[in-house]
């Protein structure tokens, strides 16, 4: 079974600050995927970005990317030029390829972007 | 635009009642999922299905049931609902390969209380 690890309950950062959320991960899967999803008070989870575990490239989405290193099973997300709607809850999440392709959630980090 | 429907935002029952989440898509999606969402343990997979009148277990199915028999709609049923089943309550949809690209598409939740 798979097991994902978000070590920070909450962060804040300032606006227009870079911050960095962790997440790491257990799995003895050779291909997989992994995401972060963003859910603001609405409650709407987001598709933030996703790594396959074949690239070696890092993923980048606009104000996001992702350090992804693979030997040692951590996938943090970056947050560049911080912007006060980026204030919400942000879950790590593991899928293995196969029947169903599940999602496995880390617990989550909530980020307060802060004026 | 593309949407997962629940049919309830906030729901309050009684201990022993039985209970029903509706959760419908309208994007001819094979798979549904259902999570439960809680503080510091982030989503966990009750049941997920990937055709109609197919179910699989996923990580916490105890006292939980499912029913789909029809593509877009994904019942979840407490049977007899216990305070320990008051959380937040996500439905989700995928195509069978669109998930490893886009992810999932989620409702909106349903914030059920149980007292």
């Amino acid at each position: 079974a798979q097991t994902v690890t978000q070590s920070q309950p909450e962060m804040s950062v300032q606006e227009a600050e870079t911050v960095t959320l962790s997440c790491t991960y257990d799995t003895s899967e050779n291909n997989y995927y992994l995401f972060w999803y963003k859910q603001p008070p609405s409650r709407q989870m987001i598709l933030v970005i996703r790594q396959e575990a074949y690239k070696q490239q890092n993923a980048t989405e606009n104000r996001f990317s992702v350090n992804f290193q693979k030997a040692a099973k951590s996938f943090s997300l970056k947050i560049s030029d911080s912007q006060l709607g980026d204030t919400a809850m942000y879950f790590c999440a593991f899928m293995k390829l196969g029947a169903g392709n599940m999602l496995t959630f880390g617990g989550g980090t909530r980020l307060m972007v802060k004026p | 635009d593309v949407k997962v429907t629940q049919s309830s935002r906030y729901l309050v029952k009684r201990t022993g009642e039985k209970v029903f989440l509706e959760c419908v898509q309208d994007m001819d999606h094979e798979n549904m999922f259902w999570y439960r969402q809680d503080p510091g343990l982030g989503l966990r997979l009750i049941y997920f299905s990937y055709d109609v009148k197919m179910k699989e277990k996923g990580d916490i199915p105890e006292g939980y049931s499912v029913s789909r028999e029809k593509k877009e709609r994904f019942s979840l049923i407490l049977e007899s609902a216990s305070t320990n089943q008051t959380s937040m309550y996500l439905c989700a949809s995928s195509l069978p390969g669109q998930g490893m690209d886009y992810g999932y598409t989620f409702g909106s939740g349903t914030r059920l209380t149980v007292v």
